[in-house]
């Protein structure tokens, strides 16, 4: 079965870190790009990092660029967000979401993970 | 940053009538705008991309069309099930960003 599993979110304390993880399954992992897009409770879709199939590209939204890293384990088929410095402002539902063949739009998202930022 | 301007916030049809969604960007994406659908208490589904093309297994009652800074995603006959928040999002340029999205209710 073609799907992507997040997992690693929780409870932080401002300052604090979290890393995410996101399993893919059903598809050739390393062939594709891969991508955290967040939504804060109750409002829309934000996109957070992507990155390319064999890690060579990265791109950070400018909210979160110096505080959180993308990268991909493509032996093990794992995405990974490493968040940082986090800010009650980061919290959200994460969802990993995987890129077409082609073009950065997102053709199949987890069920994503909840981080909440606060004391 | 282009930004991605959706309307009506929400949108109230009667089930059978047709729902028009608008999308606008700030800038031309040429054909770089995907749509998708979010149910409540779910993940984010892919509609179209391309602006156009239906995505794998969507039903013929979505349909997209524009370019460059004006979009459209028609739903041609509500269905009770299509009570979502629609999304567009543009992936011409970086920062991928995405509208704010449309809420449709049923009338």
């Amino acid at each position: 079965e073609v799907q992507l599993v997040e997992s690693g979110g929780g409870l932080v304390m401002p300052g604090g870190s979290l890393r995410l993880s996101c399993a893919a399954s059903g598809f050739t992992f390393s062939s594709y790009s891969m991508n955290w897009v967040r939504q804060a409770p109750g409002k829309g879709l934000e996109w957070v990092s992507s990155i390319t199939g064999s890690g060579t590209y990265i791109y950070y939204a400018d909210s979160v660029k110096g505080r959180f890293t993308i990268s991909r384990d493509n032996a093990k088929n794992l995405l990974y967000l490493q968040t940082g410095s986090l800010r009650a402002e980061d919290t959200a539902v994460y969802y990993c979401a995987k890129a077409s063949w082609d073009y950065w739009y997102f053709d199949l998202w987890g069920r994503g993970t909840l981080v909440t930022v606060s004391s | 940053e282009i930004v991605m301007t959706q309307s009506p916030a929400t949108l109230s049809v009667s089930p059978g009538e047709r729902a028009t969604l608008s999308c606008r960007a700030s800038q031309s994406v040429t054909s770089n705008l995907a749509w998708y659908q979010q149910k409540p208490g779910q993940a984010p589904r892919l509609l179209i991309y391309g602006a156009s093309t239906g995505a794998s297994g969507i039903p013929a009652r979505f349909s997209g069309s524009g370019s460059e800074t004006e979009f459209t995603l028609t739903i041609s006959s509500l269905q009770s099930e299509d009570v979502a928040v629609y999304y567009c999002q543009q992936y011409n340029n970086w920062p991928l960003t995405f509208g704010g999205g449309t809420k449709v209710e049923i009338k």
